[in-house]
């Protein structure tokens, strides 16, 4: 299984919701990243797991909360999101924390916050 | 910290033809350096990297790419373009040696006439 897999592939809530974007790889990768992507730009990191411990946290607002259940899985708990939130998450992982493999990505979750 | 630089926002070829995509980096020593594509609404796929060795890399997808250290540039070719290949191409640089946040470039947008 060389894929990371994201659900859901689209995402739709409103202010007040709470909803959770969830991340899957099983290829023994030691890390694992939460990127954000608006349209035509570049992805931004947001989080980044090594071990299943956060070891960087890019300024994101507390609106936004990771979770790394296991070595396989990775969250991201979303509450009370603003309309500029809306983007593509996307999830990566990587054979160790120095990342110098390359990232493996997965298709990401399109969301709207409305 | 490492910066890299894609000079073309967009770039037109027609099917058939060859490709080069530009990526100039900023980085004291030898650097990581990785070349990524993004069909819409879908994630990046690592299309190749380079870390040392042989200057001239072989991707996936038909792709190559040429470290050149004395201009800073790590440009992707492909000799016939399909146009299955237009997507949203990013170099990224790492700095290695345990940094392991590789820095994006912008992108580069290639449109394939038939």
């Amino acid at each position: 299984d060389t894929e990371v897999t994201q659900t859901p592939k689209h995402l739709v809530m409103g202010m007040t919701n709470k909803k959770s974007l969830k991340c899957e790889q099983h290829m023994g990768h030691r890390a694992m990243y939460w990127y954000k992507q608006k349209a035509k730009k570049p992805p931004e990191l947001m989080f980044v797991y090594s071990y299943e411990k956060l070891s960087i946290n890019e300024s994101v607002p507390s609106r936004f909360s990771p979770e790394c259940p296991n070595s396989s899985l990775l969250n991201l708990h979303l509450h009370a999101l603003q309309p500029e939130d809306s983007a593509l998450y996307l999830c990566a992982s990587s054979q160790d924390s120095a990342g110098n493999y390359g990232y493996t990505f997965g298709s990401g979750t399109r969301l709207t916050v409305v | 910290a490492q910066s890299v630089t894609q000079p073309d926002i967009h770039i037109t070829v027609s099917e058939g033809a060859s490709l080069e995509l530009r990526c100039n980096y900023s980085y004291g020593a030898t650097p990581y350096l990785f070349w990524y594509v993004q069909s819409p609404g879908q994630g990046l796929q690592l299309l190749l990297k380079y870390f040392s060795g042989d200057t001239l890399v072989q991707g996936i997808k038909g792709f190559e790419a040429e470290f050149k250290r004395s201009q800073s540039s790590f440009n992707l070719r492909k000799p016939s373009v399909h146009w299955s290949d237009a997507a949203e191409y990013f170099c990224a640089v790492g700095a290695g040696g345990g940094s392991y946040i590789p820095t994006f470039g912008r992108g580069t947008s290639l449109i394939v006439h038939p």
